[in-house]
């Protein structure tokens, strides 16, 4: 059981703005930055928000990221077809060390 | 731009020892900003920090709660890599192996591996 919660899946059609949640504890996202990943079929995770909010070089800004108490979410604005993927949350627990979310798979309609 | 290469047997049996290798271009192993990350997916466990290390003055060790007893990491200065060694695996370790890199101070993992999938079967 992962012990970041995130919805299993999440959909949009084209030019929307869609939300993926993640919600953790005190003992993780309470106290320390969350990472979000764009997986696509077949590769491997691709870092798309750090520290919460900041995005790498060359990560649209259709991305973006925060987070609140215990919980962070992703938002992604003007949804394209190309957005289909798994995303991930991760942090860092002060018992567990590194830890991520389940994933949410984001269909594009 | 930090490139990392992944090599390793693709079958071990049951009970015995995994071993990857995560080859570094563009970085050192011992530079004193950066962590060297395994992480692994599978469909049952889904995406699962195990372990890292990283150099300020010495090296350090962080390992995941779940494998602990039975992971080791190890960098290689004269080769600029590092290892993943898991002890004693069962099928439930069957999963794709990845390493990946990013900032010691923070969890962040900008660079990864290509993956490599790792069956555990007799």
């Amino acid at each position: 059981q992962p012990v970041l919660t995130q919805p299993p899946s999440a959909s949009g059609t084209p030019g929307q703005r869609v939300t993926i949640s993640c919600s953790g504890s005190s003992s993780n996202i309470g106290s320390n930055n969350v990472n979000w990943y764009q997986q696509l079929p077949g590769t491997a995770p691709k870092l798309l928000i750090y520290s919460n909010n900041q995005r790498p070089s060359g990560v649209p800004d259709r991305f973006s990221g925060s987070k609140s108490g215990t919980s962070a979410s992703l938002a992604i604005s003007g949804l394209q077809s190309e957005d289909e993927a798994d995303y991930y949350c991760a942090t860092w627990d002060v018992s567990l060390n590194g830890v991520f979310g389940g994933g949410t798979k984001l269909t594009v309609l | 731009q930090v490139q990392l290469q992944q090599s390793g047997p693709g079958l071990v049996k049951p009970s015995q020892t995994l071993s990857l290798t995560c080859a570094i271009s563009g970085d050192s192993v011992s530079s004193n900003r950066a962590a060297w990350n395994w992480i692994r997916q599978s469909p049952s466990r889904g995406l699962e920090w195990l372990g890292r290390t990283y150099y300020k003055s010495k090296w350090y060790y962080d390992y995941a709660v779940s494998v602990e007893s039975r992971i080791t990491i190890n960098a290689d200065t004269s080769k600029n890599q590092f290892s993943l060694r898991l002890n004693s695996v069962t099928p439930e370790d069957t999963a794709v192996y990845y390493c990946a890199s990013g900032e010691y101070s923070s969890s962040e993992l900008s660079s990864w591996g290509q993956g490599a999938l790792v069956t555990v079967s007799s």
